[in-house]
């Protein structure tokens, strides 16, 4: 089976404007979940997503969002960049309704730079 | 906020010797899992301990979860350089996300 797929792979924006980042999961798995890394703040928690519901949401502020499509599919959205925006994303899958509580198979980040 | 706290930040070691990690925790959890980052890429999943688990064993790696003492340590043996990256635990505690630790920075020198 593919991997966790995630696109693009590199970002540069202005502060200001917003982004769009997709993830595709391993094929049959349901739940998407996504974290921001940063050498600050380490591995932050964003949402987490299970056919279509988010059933978590981490301490970010409202600017994030995100949403998962019919074929599990998951794309996060951040407006109004900031120059703290800046940080790996990165997209879990897991085969199981549980979420968290399950093996999650990462994908390879999208390295967004805010400037 | 991170549930899990890792000791050391750093460890550097030669190849073929042993490398322990431990990892700390706050909350009660379902279970705790341990990954590898290597160089700021996507995380590699190692081992899954179940809390009602006290060790677990996958190839080279040995895990232990104490979950009186809410910590756990994750052991790799006889150590190559491939073995260099950031390790990370994290905690499951139910609510359909992990609380990931600080990491740990292993080099393994040749």
């Amino acid at each position: 089976k593919a991997g966790v797929t995630q696109t693009p792979r590199y970002l540069i924006k202005t502060r200001g404007q917003q982004v769009t980042l997709s993830c595709s999961p391993i094929s049959g798995h349901r739940s998407v979940s996504w974290y921001q890394q940063t050498p600050g703040q380490g591995l932050q928690f964003l949402f987490e997503y299970f056919s279509e519901t988010q059933r978590n949401k981490g301490n970010f502020p409202g600017r994030f969002s995100g949403r998962q499509f019919s074929n599990s599919r998951s794309e996060m959205n951040v407006s109004t960049l900031e120059l703290g925006d800046s940080a790996l994303y990165l997209c879990a899958s897991s085969s199981e309704g549980s979420g968290g509580a399950d093996t999650q198979y990462f994908g390879p980040g999208t390295r967004l730079t805010v400037l | 906020s991170q549930q899990g706290e890792e000791d050391p930040q750093a460890l550097s070691i030669q190849e073929g010797e042993n490398a322990t990690m431990n990892c700390s925790y706050k909350t009660s959890i379902n279970n705790l899992q341990w990954y590898r980052q290597n160089s700021g890429r996507g995380l590699v999943h190692l081992i899954l301990i179940r809390s009602n688990e006290r060790e677990k064993h996958s190839g080279r790696l040995r895990v232990t979860l104490d979950t009186s003492k809410k910590s756990s340590s994750l052991l790799i043996t006889a150590s190559r350089a491939a073995d260099t990256a950031s390790y990370f635990c994290a905690t499951d505690g139910g609510d359909y996300k992990l609380s990931f630790g600080a990491g740990t920075t292993v080099t393994v020198r040749a």
